[in-house]
């Protein structure tokens, strides 16, 4: 079945970097795009980017441009979402989730990992 | 930027109703790009919908979905307990997906 587990929580400072990983399993790792969608508490979903696990080519929201870095490992079928300069907005519940082969929608979902900034 | 707005922000509805979600977009939508999510407290969201009307696998036909252009609707007829949450719509375009802000379904 598929399945894609998340790293654990990680507590940040204001202008650090975070690292979350997204391990796939149960399908073909390289022919499924993965995105990342960020929540922030209470607050509703919001896209951060894609990234084609087969050529490793990446989109960005126009929010966090210069500071996402997505990047995949094919060895191991995982994805990797970077974040940098964190500030205490960026406190939030991070998900991969896997594009449908065939349509524009989000099929499967990593159980999130909680990234919290504070001094 | 294509703009979802989701409305009413909170319905409040007792077992066995009906629930109308809506979904307008600030510009015209492709329907094949048009989805909503279910998410509950503490859980990732789970996709009931894509392409506009057509139910993700192990979703029940109670759950259905309709809508073109700038106008989009979720209905959730005879609600279970198990439906009280919060539903989401996306739309790819552009390069580009964006959510809705959310409705709650809450039990009354």
């Amino acid at each position: 079945q598929v399945q894609l587990v998340q790293s654990g929580a990680e507590v940040k400072k204001p202008g650090a970097s975070v690292k979350v990983s997204c391990k796939a399993s149960g399908y073909t790792f390289t022919r499924y795009d993965m995105h990342w969608v960020r929540q922030a508490p209470g607050q509703g979903l919001e896209w951060m980017g894609i990234i084609n696990p087969s050529g490793g080519s990446t989109s960005y929201a126009q929010k966090f441009q210069g500071r996402v870095t997505m990047t995949r490992d094919t060895s191991t079928s995982t994805v990797f979402m970077e974040l940098s300069s964190l500030r205490s907005e960026d406190t939030a519940v991070y998900y991969c989730a896997r594009e449908h082969s065939s349509v524009i929608a989000f099929d499967y979902w990593g159980q999130g990992t909680l990234v919290t900034v504070s001094s | 930027e294509i703009v979802l707005t989701q409305s009413p922000g909170t319905l409040s509805l007792s077992p066995g109703e009906t629930a109308t979600l809506s979904c307008r977009a600030s510009q015209s939508v492709s329907s094949s790009y048009l989805a909503w999510y279910q998410q509950k407290p503490g859980q990732a969201p789970r996709l009931l919908i894509y392409g506009a009307s057509s139910r993700a696998t192990g979703i029940p036909d109670r759950f259905s979905g309709s809508g073109s252009g700038t106008d989009f609707t979720l209905t959730i007829s005879r609600l279970e307990p198990e439906d009280f949450a919060v539903y989401y719509c996306q739309q790819y375009g552009r390069s580009r997906w964006t959510f809705g802000q959310g409705t709650k379904v809450e039990i009354k």
